[in-house]
């Protein structure tokens, strides 16, 4: 059965701290790999990935794959209180519409 | 706003109450999508459209009949509704096609609350 495993669960932070959310993945036929921010209630598109070791980068967030071991994070610099989500990693195999999502990770920045 | 909107927000409904979510586009995707959220569960695929033909059923219950008239509405109807029940239900757009190989646009979804 395809999955999709996300760590922690959730996390607190305090502003300014680094952080790494992680994604790991068991799917038959990956075709990619995606992150969204949901702040309170629409998901919005952060990052698609298909290929591996190439970083993706805006702003202050960056995300790499590595379809090797099967995951990829999604790293937060410099954290400020408007970060605070629950961050969705949701990956697409060929052939097929839909998604398989992670349960997400809550992230909460402390002023 | 997302470019893809749902109505209403909120919605509270008793369990033989018959009530529908709508989901409009007007971002010329093709595909649209139901998904359901609960508490500390992934996001459930429910059913998809695309170019108006459903593709997927996702085992949904029947008390769940969705209806996709254009390639920019998408309705939720809903009937005889258990507790359950109870979540956020998102709706999604993108442009479809064989395979997916583009990012969904979110609505910001219809919180439901069966009583």
């Amino acid at each position: 059965e395809d999955k999709v495993v996300q760590s922690p669960l959730s996390l607190v932070v305090h502003e300014g701290d680094t952080v790494t959310l992680n994604c790991s993945y068991e799917v038959t036929n990956f075709r990619s790999l995606l992150w969204y921010k949901q702040e309170k209630k629409a998901p919005t598109f952060l990052f698609m990935l298909t290929s591996s070791g190439i970083e993706k980068k805006s702003g202050r967030l960056s995300s790499i794959l590595d379809k090797k071991e099967l995951f990829s994070i999604l790293n937060i610099t410099a954290t400020q209180t408007g970060d605070s989500a629950v961050y969705l990693c949701a990956v697409t195999t060929s052939g097929t519409y839909k998604y398989i999502f992670g349960t997400g990770t809550r992230l909460k920045v402390l002023a | 706003e997302t470019g893809v909107t749902q109505t209403p927000r909120h919605l509270v409904m008793g369990m033989t109450n018959k009530k529908s979510l709508k989901c409009e586009q007007h971002l010329g995707h093709n595909a649209m999508y139901w998904y359901k959220q609960s508490a500390k569960k992934p996001l459930e695929l429910m059913f998809v459209y695309n170019f108006k033909e459903q593709t997927e059923n996702n085992s949904v219950p029947s008390r769940f009949s969705p209806e996709c008239p254009n390639s920019s509405h998408l309705f939720l109807h809903l009937h005889t509704l258990q507790p359950e029940d109870s979540a956020l239900y998102l709706c999604a757009s993108s442009e479809g096609g064989q395979g997916n190989n583009y990012g969904y646009t979110f609505g910001s979804g219809t919180r439901l609350t069966v009583v």
